[in-house]
């Protein structure tokens, strides 16, 4: 069964530094999200990208963040410069179509970022 | 703005019970969708069911069923003789006409043998 995929598990990264989080959508999904939960809170929206380009983004996604789909395959979400806060869970999700088609989105397995 | 409000914070029950989580939302879209997924203590999340806005017939698939109320905006969902492997934390979710899912807190169930 085609699934999300995210590299790494898990990243330790010093304060400061940049990170980039990897996901490889399912291969015939259209739209592509980044969620985040920090540990034991609830999951929240970062941003959603289709065609190419930003769809929706939250507050939290100010200008520390970025996102990219460099090849026909992966999806990035840069941190320029991450801070403590930003230690989390993050998830990438993707789903073949918009709202008005009832599909749901499916998950990656997640990426938690620690901030040291 | 749309929102997300599961009252339980956490519900332990024994194993075969039967346990029902609470969820109301609220928006100001007419179409919009619905979702329950689950993230067990591996961290995943799980798709479970969808409800989209224009059909309030209440399902049920195994041991899940569900109970949409438009009046009351209230996607309730119900597990029947739990077990144990259905320890985790549940998550309604609301999508509405934009491209976005609005999570609710979670609600933390622990299923005892």
């Amino acid at each position: 069964e085609p699934e999300v995929t995210q590299t790494p598990s898990h990243q330790v990264t010093q304060m400061g530094q940049e990170v980039i989080l990897r996901c490889v959508p399912i291969s015939n999904h259209l739209y592509f999200y980044w969620y985040r939960q920090i540990l034991g809170q609830k999951v929240e929206f970062l941003v959603s990208f289709y065609n190419n380009e930003i769809s929706e983004k939250s507050e939290i996604f100010d200008d520390q963040f970025s996102v990219e789909r460099p090849d026909g395959s992966n999806f990035t979400l840069k941190i320029r410069s991450t801070k403590l806060e930003d230690s989390a869970m993050y998830f990438c999700a993707s789903r073949p179509n918009r709202l008005g088609q009832n599909t749901e989105a499916f998950f990656g397995q997640g990426t938690r970022l620690t901030v040291v | 703005a749309q929102k997300v409000t599961q009252a339980q914070t956490e519900i332990s029950v024994v194993e075969k019970e039967d346990v029902t989580l609470d969820c109301v939302y609220e928006t100001r879209d007419t179409t919009y969708y619905l979702f329950w997924y689950k993230q067990p203590p591996s961290g995943e999340l799980v798709f479970l069911i969808r409800r989209n806005s224009f059909d309030e017939q209440n399902e049920i698939s195994g041991r899940y069923s569900w109970n949409f109320q438009k009046s009351t905006s209230s996607f309730n969902f119900t597990i029947t003789a739990s077990q144990v492997v259905d320890s985790a934390v549940y998550f309604c979710v609301l999508n509405n006409a934009g491209n976005m899912l609005t999570f609710g807190g979670g609600t933390r169930l622990m299923v005892k043998p």
